[in-house]
């Protein structure tokens, strides 16, 4: 089956500090992988994407890698601000025959907290 | 910049009432899916629609949820009969169709049972 299973929250850094969130799937077939982030009272918005192994999404500052090998799409970024504070989200989207296209599968959401 | 709308943002009922939500998809999205979030969970695929035509539905959508979209614009989610265990926040989402085709959120309705 399809499933995503993040890290633990929350987590809480200072500004500037480095950021990782870990983020491991398990799929049949080749699924693409996002990254949303939903900010307090809102909804979710795309942060970033990859569509096949090896492939780099990135944006605002955050990357991450999909790593077939790993099953894994950790994201990271290297200076963290308050107004990255929010829960992020990681996704997969199947695209085996065999599984429904169109829906994603999410996992639990991380908290975090950065402080000044 | 329209994006994903959906109305109301907020729904306080009692118990056993009926609620209806209403999403607004982005105006050229021909795809359209619900979700279900709880706190402290990420959100759970409820039903989606290509066009005004349901393709999938999810288990957790029991029978008291049904999803219309008539004429393949905006869609409307209703819970009858409904239960404190409905009380979460509905997202609806839309995307054009096509692989790795990105689904845009609305901001949501979030629903509580008294």
């Amino acid at each position: 089956g399809n499933s995503v299973t993040q890290m633990e929250g929350p987590v809480t850094l200072s500004e500037e500090a480095f950021l990782t969130i870990n983020c491991t799937y398990t799929a049949t077939g080749y699924p693409s992988l996002f990254w949303y982030v939903q900010y307090p009272g809102e909804g979710l918005q795309l942060l970033l994407k990859a569509t096949k192994a090896d492939d780099k999404g990135s944006n605002k500052g955050f990357e991450a890698t999909y790593r077939k090998e790993t099953t894994s799409f950790h994201l990271e970024k290297g200076s963290v601000q308050v107004s990255d504070s929010a829960v992020y989200f990681c996704a997969l989207y199947p695209l085996d025959r065999g599984s429904t296209l169109g829906r994603l599968y999410f996992g639990r959401g991380t908290q975090l907290t950065v402080w000044p | 910049d329209t994006g994903v709308s959906q109305d109301p943002r907020h729904k306080i009922t009692k118990r056993g009432q009926n609620v209806t939500f209403r999403c607004d998809p982005i105006s050229e999205h021909n795809r359209l899916y619900w979700y279900r979030q709880t706190l402290g969970q990420g959100p759970e695929f409820l039903t989606y629609f290509q066009n005004e035509a349901q393709l999938e539905k999810s288990r957790l959508l029991s029978d008291r949820f049904s999803a219309e979209r008539p004429k393949g614009s905006f869609s409307t989610l209703e819970i009858q009969r409904t239960e404190q265990g409905d009380s979460a926040m509905y997202l609806c989402a839309s995307s054009l169709t096509g692989v790795n085709q990105p689904q845009h959120f609305g901001d949501g309705t979030r629903l509580s049972i008294l």
